[in-house]
């Protein structure tokens, strides 16, 4: 079946820290995937999304490439800030649903 | 811009009553989800709507009803509320559905507790 996995939260990082967010599919055929962020009090919004294997997306200074080698999805950014806190969900697209993951909350101190 | 808005934020339920979430969005997107989010656990998708007039079961459904008289409007009815139903529930809309999708806008929530 379509699955997507992520990793635990939460995670805490300070301020400028490197951050790494691990995400892993199982699909059928050729999906899409997406990274949403949800802020304190909002709902989700689309962060960046990749529509093929080898795609990087990019936004925010967040980047994630689409390895279809090692089914992954893995959000980065090279210095996080305070306003980057927030529940980050990997998502795929295939067939006509939307699989998301758990969720991964980080909060980043000053 | 308004976007897809959620009501109520917040509601706590005593086991046996009903209720309806609200959802509505002004983006004239065809189509429309429900989702309910469990701690630990991913999005679920109770309910989708490709239009007005037409809705589907997703892969949660049981305890739930929804209906589309508009293009603007997706409540979702629970009827007899159980505790299994404690959870966090999203709008969210789109204009296309599948791989044709650019993305999905998501409601801010709406935070039921059934005691």
């Amino acid at each position: 079946g379509n699955s997507v996995t992520q990793m635990e939260g939460p995670v805490t990082l300070s301020e400028e820290a490197f951050l790494t967010i691990n995400c892993t599919y199982t699909a059928t055929g050729y999906p899409s995937l997406f990274w949403y962020v949800q802020y304190p009090g909002e709902g989700l919004q689309l962060l960046l999304k990749a529509t093929k294997a080898d795609d990087k997306g990019s936004n925010k200074g967040f980047e994630a490439t689409y390895r279809k080698e090692t089914t992954s999805f893995h959000l980065e950014k090279g210095s996080v800030q305070v306003s980057d806190s927030a529940v980050y969900f990997c998502a795929l697209v295939t067939g006509n649903q939307f699989y998301f993951g758990t969720g991964t909350s980080l909060t980043v101190i000053p | 811009n308004a976007g897809v808005t959620q009501t109520p934020k917040f509601r706590i339920l005593k086991i046996g009553q009903s209720m309806t979430l609200q959802c509505t969005q002004d983006m004239n997107h065809n189509y429309m989800y429900w989702y309910r989010q469990d701690p630990g656990m991913g999005l679920k998708l109770i309910y989708y709507s490709v239009g007005a007039g037409i809705t589907d079961k997703g892969e949660v459904p049981n305890g739930y009803n929804v209906s589309r008289s508009t293009t603007e409007d997706f409540p979702l009815r629970l009827e007899l509320a159980a505790p299994s139903q404690t959870s966090v529930y999203f709008c969210a809309s789109s204009w296309d559905r599948g791989r044709a999708n650019e993305k999905l806008f998501f409601g801010s929530g709406t935070q039921l507790s059934v005691l």
